[in-house]
């Protein structure tokens, strides 16, 4: 079990739905992350939060867009995703971005575009 | 090796026997480096860190040594075991404008073990 929760764990979606994705972490963590990772691929960097603001975007498509409503929980709110984007969605966590340390990850959501 | 297209380098090795997985990093700055191991259907693992201020650091049954004069990282396992069978990542923080948030992955070495 890891201590980065992820939901759903599996998803599938049409080209024209709303859906999100939710991360939750209850060590006390103030960054937070989003990866994409493509089957047999390295996970690639999509957003960064720092105490619940928006830190980094990796220029990703504005059909991802991220919320951080608490210090405990990310989300990823996706509208109008195209096939490219079916992939693992992975979370991360750690205590902050002033030293460096290592991200904890969640197993991710799998999620299939239609 | 580097991989090419979808197929990830892989590393198949007896139940018992060591293993080595080595990997290259791109950029001088960066000033930490960790290896993860994921499983099937699982997110990242973290196995062990290091420093630039250090060449080596050894966990239980794991090895990391650090190069950084040719820029090398490589993540021993004694007494490789079949749970020990993955794919490992290693990254780097890059350190982009002292930020400490971008891990920057390597491409990944699948290992196979052999019963």
């Amino acid at each position: 079990d890891t201590e980065v929760t992820q939901t759903p764990k599996h998803l599938v979606m049409g080209m024209t739905n709303k859906k999100s994705l939710k991360c939750e972490q209850h060590m006390g963590h103030r960054a937070m992350y989003w990866y994409k990772q493509k089957a047999k691929k390295p996970p690639e960097l999509m957003f960064v939060y720092s105490y619940e603001k928006l830190s980094i975007n990796e220029s990703v498509p504005s059909r991802f867009s991220p919320e951080c409503p608490n210090s405990s929980l990310l989300n990823l709110h996706l509208h109008a995703l195209q096939p490219e984007d079916s992939a693992l969605y992975l979370c991360a966590s750690t205590k902050n971005l002033r030293t460096a340390q290592p991200q904890h990850f969640g197993d991710g959501t799998r999620l299939s575009i239609l | 090796g580097e991989s090419v297209g979808l197929h990830l380098p892989t590393l198949s090795v007896q139940e018992g026997d060591n293993s080595i997985i080595n990997c290259a990093y791109s950029n001088s700055a960066s000033d930490y480096f960790i290896w993860y191991k994921q499983e099937s259907g699982k997110g990242p693992q973290f196995i062990i860190d290091i420093r630039s201020n250090m060449d080596k650091r050894q966990g239980q049954r794991v090895t990391v040594l650090l190069n950084k004069t040719v820029k090398h990282l490589s993540l021993q396992i004694a007494a490789t075991q079949p749970g020990d069978s993955a794919v490992y990542f290693c990254a780097e923080n890059g350190n982009y404008g002292g930020s400490q948030g971008n891990l920057i992955f390597g491409k990944g070495t699948k290992l196979s073990v052999k019963p």
